[in-house]
């Protein structure tokens, strides 16, 4: 059974930095892209970034291109987000999201991480 | 890159049928058959309906279907019931090698 569990999440102030760890099971960890999509409070879903399988191709939401850096060890099958200069627009939960091999849509979810920033 | 345009909300009666538009551009919707769908009931994470336009997942409903013309995708729910309601997003590939979404609709089952 495919199996994503984020975690990580918490309250940070403004201009901190928090890193999101993603564990996967269930399925070849290293033969798939890895997504962070995040969803603030009451809004929709907005795409952060994602990382190849060779954890070398990586691409980011202008929103959060300089700030964010994703990574991903395969051989502990984690994927990670790493923030910095938090910004209170940047309050959501993070959900962490396997890309379909092949394709180019979303297949499996994990259960999302709350990251809330604020003084 | 901008969030692709849905209407906030649709409505239908049980048994109804209604269709959600999602209208991108030639940058991600018209320039692409790689959209998808997804629904989200509230406080769970979304789950895919349609992939690549038109393509339906084994597990999900046939009354669920997708399609495109031009800049505008197009997700079909039919015989609507209950357990429907809830909000659906678009989401495309895009020429940039990012994703964007869909700015949500919320679907009432009246």
């Amino acid at each position: 059974e495919v199996q994503l569990v984020e975690s990580g999440g918490g309250l940070v102030q403004p201009g901190g930095s928090l890193r999101l760890p993603c564990a996967a099971s269930g399925f070849t960890f290293s033969s798939y892209w890895m997504h962070w999509v995040r969803q603030a409070p009451g809004k929709g879903l907005e795409w952060v970034s994602r990382i190849k399988y060779d954890g070398i191709t990586t691409n980011y939401a202008d929103s959060v291109k300089g700030r964010f850096t994703i990574s991903r060890d395969s051989a502990k099958n984690m994927v990670y987000l790493e923030m910095n200069s938090l910004r209170v627009e940047d309050t959501a939960v993070y959900y962490c999201a396997r890309g379909a091999m092949g394709f180019y849509y979303f297949d499996y979810w994990g259960q999302g991480t709350l990251v809330t920033v604020s003084s | 890159q901008s969030a692709l345009t849905q209407p906030a909300s649709v409505s239908g009666s049980p048994g109804q049928s209604i269709t959600i538009s999602c209208t991108g551009t030639i940058s991600d919707v018209a320039g692409y058959n790689y959209v998808s769908w997804y629904q989200q009931h509230p406080g769970k994470a979304p789950k895919l309906m349609i992939y690549d336009v038109s393509n339906r997942p084994s597990e999900v409903s046939y009354r669920f279907s997708g399609s495109k013309s031009g800049n505008t995708a197009s997700l079909t729910i039919s015989g609507l019931q209950a357990e429907d309601e809830a909000d659906y997003y678009c989401t495309s590939y895009t020429t940039s090698s990012t994703y964007v979404f869909g700015t949500g609709t919320k679907v009432t089952v009246l």
